[in-house]
């Protein structure tokens, strides 16, 4: 049973950088096959993807963050992060790790999410 | 990008009822369209992928329909355990842009 975990802080001053990494268990990274994604829930709001990453780096990024996200992978510690820079108020969000098939974006597992709050 | 609407955005139903939700899509995406549900503080979970085929392990009451811009998900007799937020996620984007409908929150009457 493949599990997913967000981890990383809570509180992100404006205009810093939020970094979140997703730890992966009971499967590998780099056995391929999936696309790694970030997705985000602002509070009581819908759902966002922010980009994915393939186990050999190729990400693709929703065009609206682009400019300010970076996905990343280490196999090595079957994890994959993301890092949101410059942020404001309004990416106070639930962020998600989750996995989907290569070739098809269906998002079958999920990390348990964590609220990330932008704040002074 | 494809915009996805979600309606209706909130209802309620009395247990045993029959619930649809539909979302239509600003563009044909053959059936490139998944259904989830989330739970309050939890994460989505998926239903139905591919418009109408039942991820293992979901209840047979849950169903998928639709193509090309117009889907319907129907929960065919409700259950308390239903009461959640469903949202219809599409992938008929290359590069991806991926997107998911506003959400309908079923309540129980």
């Amino acid at each position: 049973q493949v599990q997913l975990q967000e981890s990383g802080p809570g509180l992100v001053k404006p205009s810093q950088t939020l970094s979140l990494t997703c730890t992966v268990s009971g499967g590998s990274i780099s056995s391929g096959g999936y696309y790694w994604s970030w997705i985000r829930q602002h509070p009581g709001k819908g759902l966002e993807w922010i980009g994915y990453i393939y186990y050999s780096g190729s990400t693709y990024y929703n065009p609206s963050l682009k400019s300010r996200v970076t996905i990343s992978v280490d196999t090595s510690k079957n994890q994959f992060s993301v890092k949101l820079s410059s942020v404001t108020a309004a990416d106070t969000a639930v962020y998600y790790c989750a996995r989907s098939v290569s070739g098809y974006d269906i998002f079958d597992y999920w990390g348990q999410g964590t609220l990330v709050t932008v704040s002074s | 990008d494809i915009q996805m609407t979600q309606s209706p955005s909130s209802l309620s139903a009395s247990v045993g009822d029959r619930v649809t939700i539909t979302c239509q899509a600003s563009q044909d995406i053959s059936n490139y369209l998944n259904w989830y549900q989330q739970k309050p503080g939890k994460a989505p979970k998926l239903l139905i992928y591919d418009a109408s085929n039942l991820e293992a392990g979901v209840p047979s009451r849950f169903s998928g329909s639709g193509s090309g811009t117009d889907f319907t998900f129907t929960i065919s007799s409700l259950q308390p355990e239903d009461i959640a937020t469903y949202y219809c996620q599409q992938y008929d984007n290359l590069p991806p842009r991926l997107t998911f409908g506003g959400g309908t929150k079923v309540e129980i009457k």
